[in-house]
């Protein structure tokens, strides 16, 4: 167990729908990622917080957007959900560092119908 | 453009035997590399960090390898195990907010 926890495991939704991911880093954490993982695409960087502040940003579409709140806690939503959307989406969390090692949670399997 | 580059094709190796990982890369200057291991369905989990001014790390039946004038990890499992039968994935840490750049990763299946 990382200490990451994501909900839900599972989510299946129709095209053109709008879902909210979220993710708990472990405890003491400020940094929180968020990765999507499909199988042509491997694991792609969408984007980071720290201490409630956006970091560091990937390729992330402009349908999605993500926000970290005050108890550190973040949600990744996802708009106007397209066909190609479905994947595992990963939250990880790292602490201050250097050299972080990122601890990953189970991921939430996105299946757009 | 840049890339990183582990064999796609899936590690086929016996039990007991030393499999080795390659992780190529190109158009990056990464102030450190991770190995990550992950399992179908679940996230991946940390097993190495190696920093760009080291040659070489282990913990246990595991050993990195780093040289960044080839721009090539080597990652090796000594004594492996049909336990260690996983999906290997590189990631270059950029610095920059630490968010990592991670490789396509190399499926390893140990055989009895």
């Amino acid at each position: 167990d990382s200490g990451v926890t994501q909900t839900p495991k599972h989510l299946i939704t129709a095209t053109g729908q709008r879902v909210t991911l979220r993710c708990s880093p472990r405890s003491g954490d400020l940094s929180v990622y968020w990765y999507q993982q499909s199988l042509d695409q491997g694991l792609q960087f969408l984007i980071q917080y720290y201490n409630g502040e956006e970091r560091a940003k990937g390729n992330i579409l402009e349908r999605f957007s993500a926000q970290q709140f005050p108890d550190l806690h973040s949600e990744l939503n996802l708009s106007s959900l397209e066909l190609g959307d479905s994947a595992l989406y990963f939250c990880a969390s790292s602490v201050v560092s250097n050299f972080p090692e990122a601890f990953f949670g189970q991921g939430t399997r996105l299946t757009v119908v | 453009s840049q890339k990183i580059e582990q064999n796609s094709e899936a590690l086929n190796i016996q039990e007991g035997k030393t499999a080795t990982l390659t992780c190529n890369y190109t158009n990056y200057s990464p102030a450190y590399l991770q190995w990550y291991r992950q399992d179908p369905g679940r996230g991946p989990v940390f097993l190495l960090l190696i920093r760009e001014n080291e040659k070489e790390k282990r913990k246990e039946r595991l050993k990195v390898t780093f040289d960044t004038t080839l721009k090539q990890s080597l990652f090796h499992i000594t004594a492996s195990q049909p336990a260690d039968s996983a999906t290997y994935l590189c990631a270059l840490g950029l610095g920059g907010g630490n968010k990592l750049t991670f490789g396509t990763g190399t499926q390893l299946k140990v055989e009895l």
